[in-house]
């Protein structure tokens, strides 16, 4: 398996562009989320999904969409990146059982830069 | 908001010694489960020891333990025999046990391991 994958690996946008990041995972996981990074504030959750073509917000979902058309790929698509959006992003997924403590499996990360 | 706070920015431990991370959290539920990430300058996040928070005893995994008072909300985690390679930032994260499988990450602490 080659667990949770991201692309790219690394970014840099201008400001206004917009662009797609992948994430794939071949572990048949119900959940997928998406997580950025910044300094001295931990991961916080932009978007996830319980399921193909569910989807709901986090914690800082504005300037971000997603969708879930294949159990497999959840991608995060930024419309119009500003500079607020430099960050490190992370995918994640797992099983979605109720009651068990199901691990998070995370991609490598793709560090983006706004200017 | 329910919030989970790593009060301390930066540790640094001798090669061999024992340190501890601090965690706390805020929550309403009765069960939840905790987690401890590392993360190397790799940046992938890499899952050390978890907590269901409806088991008393304290989760262990090899060097790597928790002390875990439910009622303070506080869930600490014991390195001991520090190793070069334990160097790297530390997460901890709180997840509900209802429905989605959303994680509550806090600042992080970076631990500095000197030989």
């Amino acid at each position: 398996n080659a667990g949770v994958t991201q692309t790219p690996k690394f970014q840099v946008l201008k400001t206004g562009q917009s662009m797609t990041l992948q994430c794939a995972q071949d572990m048949n996981h119900e959940y997928m989320s998406w997580y950025r990074q910044d300094p001295g504030m931990g991961l916080r959750l932009i978007h996830y999904s319980v399921g193909a073509g569910i989807t709901d917000q986090g914690e800082v979902p504005n300037g971000y969409n997603v969708s879930r058309s294949t159990t497999e790929d959840f991608p995060l698509r930024l419309l119009s990146a500003a500079p607020s959006q430099t960050s490190v992003y992370f995918c994640a997924s797992s099983y979605s059982r109720r009651l068990s403590n199901n691990e998070q499996f995370f991609g490598p990360g793709t560090r983006l830069t706004v200017l | 908001a329910q919030t989970v706070t790593q009060s301390q920015p930066e540790m640094s431990v001798q090669e061999a010694e024992t340190v501890t991370l601090s965690c706390t959290y805020d929550t309403s539920e009765s069960d939840y489960y905790l987690f401890w990430y590392k993360q190397p300058p790799s940046r992938q996040m890499i899952l050390v020891i978890r907590q269901e928070a409806y088991k008393q005893q304290n989760a262990t995994e090899n060097r790597f333990s928790v002390n875990f008072q439910k009622a303070a909300k506080s869930f600490s985690l014991k390195i001991s025999d520090s190793q070069l390679g334990d160097a790297a930032m530390y997460f901890c994260a709180r997840r509900s046990d209802q429905g989605a499988q959303k994680l509550v990450f806090g600042q992080g602490t970076r631990l500095t391991i000197n030989p």
